[in-house]
């Protein structure tokens, strides 16, 4: 069975600075995706960014960049020059070759003023 | 491009009560997905369809939720009888079925309350 795991529940950064979220899964699958989703109050899920597990490169969208690493089954997200509109919920979202997307339990991110 | 469609938005009903949830996928997605959210939970998966085949619905609780979706385009999922633990939001999502790399894309979900 795959599993998602986010450990911190809630996190609050001021805007403009620098905030990692962690991530870790299990998965018996070689292939498969990691994904990033935002989810803010109007409850909309929309991606931020996405990682093929092949991959060694580190994959960026502007201010978001991951730190993958599939030995240690890690996938934290890093958010640059945080914004006001960057509070939400995050997602980590695992999709094995079943093409099932399998989520974790979510961090709740406030950028303060 | 449209989005993924969902209706009502809103819904309070009474335990024991009926109620269905519709969703218009993005056209040409053949996979479609519903997904339950529980308040401060991640979304879990109820069922996912490719066209109009079930290829998942481990997680449904059969005994009170069905789900269809005729002509593989939208799709309709049911609670019959509701109970107070289906209180949460469901969320339809639909994506193409290029590779494992291709992002769902959600709906704006529909809040369901039970009393």
């Amino acid at each position: 069975a795959q599993t998602v795991t986010q450990s911190q529940p809630e996190m609050s950064v001021q805007e403009a600075e620098t905030v990692t979220l962690s991530c870790t899964y299990d998965t018996s699958e070689n292939n498969y995706y990691l994904f990033w989703y935002k989810q803010p109050p109007s409850r909309q899920m929309i991606l931020v960014i996405r990682q093929e597990a092949y991959k060694q490169q580190n994959a960026t969208e502007n201010r978001f960049s991951v730190n993958f690493q599939k030995a240690a089954k890690s996938f934290s997200l890093k958010i640059s020059d945080s914004q006001l509109g960057d509070t939400a919920m995050y997602f980590c979202a695992l999709r094995n070759y079943g093409q099932n997307f399998v989520f974790g339990p979510g961090t709740r991110l406030s950028v303060l003023p | 491009e449209a989005g993924v469609a969902q209706s009502p938005r809103y819904k309070i009903i009474e335990k024991r009560q009926s109620v269905a949830f519709w969703c218009n996928p993005i056209s040409g997605h053949a996979t479609l997905y519903w997904y339950q959210q529980i308040l401060g939970q991640g979304p879990k998966l109820l069922i996912q369809f490719q066209n109009n085949g079930v290829v998942d619905d481990s997680q449904l609780p059969k005994d009170r939720f069905s789900a269809e979706r005729l002509k593989g385009v939208d799709s309709t999922l049911k609670i019959q009888p509701a109970k107070l633990e289906d209180s949460a939001v469901y969320l339809c999502a639909s994506s193409s079925i290029v590779g494992l790399n291709t992002e769902a894309f959600f709906g704006q979900g529909t809040r369901l309350t039970v009393v």
